[in-house]
């Protein structure tokens, strides 16, 4: 079984100050961990992703997040906020060693409101 | 990186009526292909898993009568709600991946209003 959770279900920040959206995950096999971004009524853009390589994973648009096993984290940073970060989003993980064929799981979500 | 497209991208039923709303993945063949709901304010629920040229796999409290699911092709699923009503009004997604690939690619979804 896999789930995660959200720590925030919404952040505000100052424009050029630094993101921090928090992310843990349990997992019974070696996940996979996703960030996507959703605009208002829009579908779901990949942030970034890690699948075992390097714990830290760099992403579009400065975003960044590090995979940490012993927290069983995967929080979401961005040195400098922009208006334009203004979103939904969602931390997700998948349990492929589990055959899940790429089942995800979705968290709650983050809102992310960027103030000028 | 893949494309998958999402048609209509906003649909308005009468209530009773169905409405079909189709996925495709544009560059990939996808033997998997994945529909969530996603109410106001909340997040995405898986509702069914397509899989092609057999049955879809439906999560626990999704109606299979009510949202018919077809995966005829490789590229090509359908979602139909069947007799909708006002409290089927939601934002319906689909993603599908790659052979091979762990990285789900997500449509633009489906904005379904019933009147």
């Amino acid at each position: 079984a896999q789930s995660v959770t959200q720590l925030d279900s919404h952040v505000s920040v100052s424009e050029g100050t630094p993101v921090l959206l928090r992310c843990n995950y349990s997992s019974s096999y070696s996940p996979s961990l996703f960030w996507y971004v959703q605009h208002p009524n829009k579908g779901l853009q990949l942030l970034l992703k890690y699948t075992s390589a390097a714990t830290l994973v760099k992403g579009i648009n400065g975003f960044e997040a590090e995979f940490k096993k012993s927290e069983t984290s995967f929080h979401l940073t961005k040195p400098s906020a922009h208006m334009s970060d203004a979103a939904e989003y969602f931390c997700v993980v998948s349990d492929l060693g589990g055959g899940s064929n790429y089942k995800l799981t979705f968290g709650k979500g983050t809102l992310l409101t960027v103030n000028p | 990186g893949a494309v998958v497209s999402q048609h209509p991208s906003r649909v308005i039923c009468k209530s009773g009526t169905s409405v079909k709303i189709e996925c495709r993945s544009l560059d990939f063949q996808a033997t998997t292909m994945f529909w969530y709901r996603q109410f106001p304010k909340k997040s995405l629920m898986l509702m069914a898993t397509s899989n092609e040229g057999s049955k879809a796999t439906y999560e626990q409290g999704v109606e299979k009568d009510k949202f018919l699911i077809n995966h005829a092709s490789l590229t090509l699923s359908t979602l139909t709600v069947t007799s909708a009503h006002p409290e089927d009004s939601s934002f319906y997604i689909c993603s599908a991946s790659p052979v091979e690939n762990t990285e789900a690619f997500f449509g633009q979804g489906t904005r379904l209003t019933v009147v």
